[in-house]
């Protein structure tokens, strides 16, 4: 049971480029989640998913894009990188009511 | 809308010393509450949560947090600090459709 696995964990980028960052997770979670952590703000929900098939906008979704295509994934894409999109991503996945686990983190770096 | 404000960055204690990380929270419904834990690159831990029944909440590694409606808060307690302890921690309240909202953190700094 491997629990939240995010891929890759590091990246760097140019501006401009794309990108796509792939949470998994084999504990059959309904609800997954991605959040950028950033210095002194804490968590940030970008985009979540209340199950396969459904996505819906967090706090901070611009730039960015998601699909949930099967259970176990949610993936979260960047179409045209930013300076400002440098930050550590963290997904998260969770039973309804019960806690979120999270990912180990994607540091990256756009240029 | 629900929000959390953690007073204070950073705190810095002394082995051995009490820990008192601060959280204060704003909610338009009943509240579930959480204290998570970050250790140098790593994702985040759960410490402890607050749902329903009893306001002292007891998690891992010996902390514990008390749910205070009247006061809105839910500050994390430690009666000894450890040098494990070291790490940064989040508080977050639960918004609607099983949402988080976080707190900006505090870095928690062990003095030997």
């Amino acid at each position: 049971n491997a629990g939240v696995t995010q891929t890759p964990k590091f990246r760097v980028l140019k501006t401009g480029q794309s990108m796509t960052l792939l949470c998994a997770q084999d504990m059959n979670h309904e609800y997954m989640y991605w959040y950028r952590q950033d210095p002194g703000m804490g968590l940030r929900l970008i985009h979540y998913s209340v199950g396969e098939g459904t996505t819906a906008k967090g706090e901070v979704p611009d730039g960015y894009n998601v699909s949930r295509l099967k259970k176990q994934n949610f993936l979260l894409g960047l179409e045209s990188a930013a300076p400002s999109q440098t930050s550590v991503y963290f997904c998260a996945s969770m039973i309804a009511g019960e806690t979120q686990y999270f990912g180990p983190g994607t540091r990256l770096l756009v240029l | 809308a629900q929000s959390v404000t953690q007073l204070g960055s950073h705190v810095s204690v002394s082995e051995g010393a009490l820990v008192l990380l601060r959280c204060n929270y704003s909610s338009s419904v009943p509240p579930y509450l959480f204290w998570y834990v970050q250790y140098p690159n790593q994702g985040l831990q759960l410490l402890l949560k607050y749902t329903t029944g009893a306001t002292l909440v007891k998690g891992i590694n010996g902390f514990e947090a008390e749910f205070k409606k009247s006061e809105t808060s839910f500050h994390l307690t430690k009666p000894s600090a450890h040098m494990s302890d070291a790490a940064e921690y989040f508080c977050a309240v639960s918004g609607g459709a099983q949402k988080l909202v976080f707190g900006q953190g505090t870095r928690l700094t062990i003095n030997p």
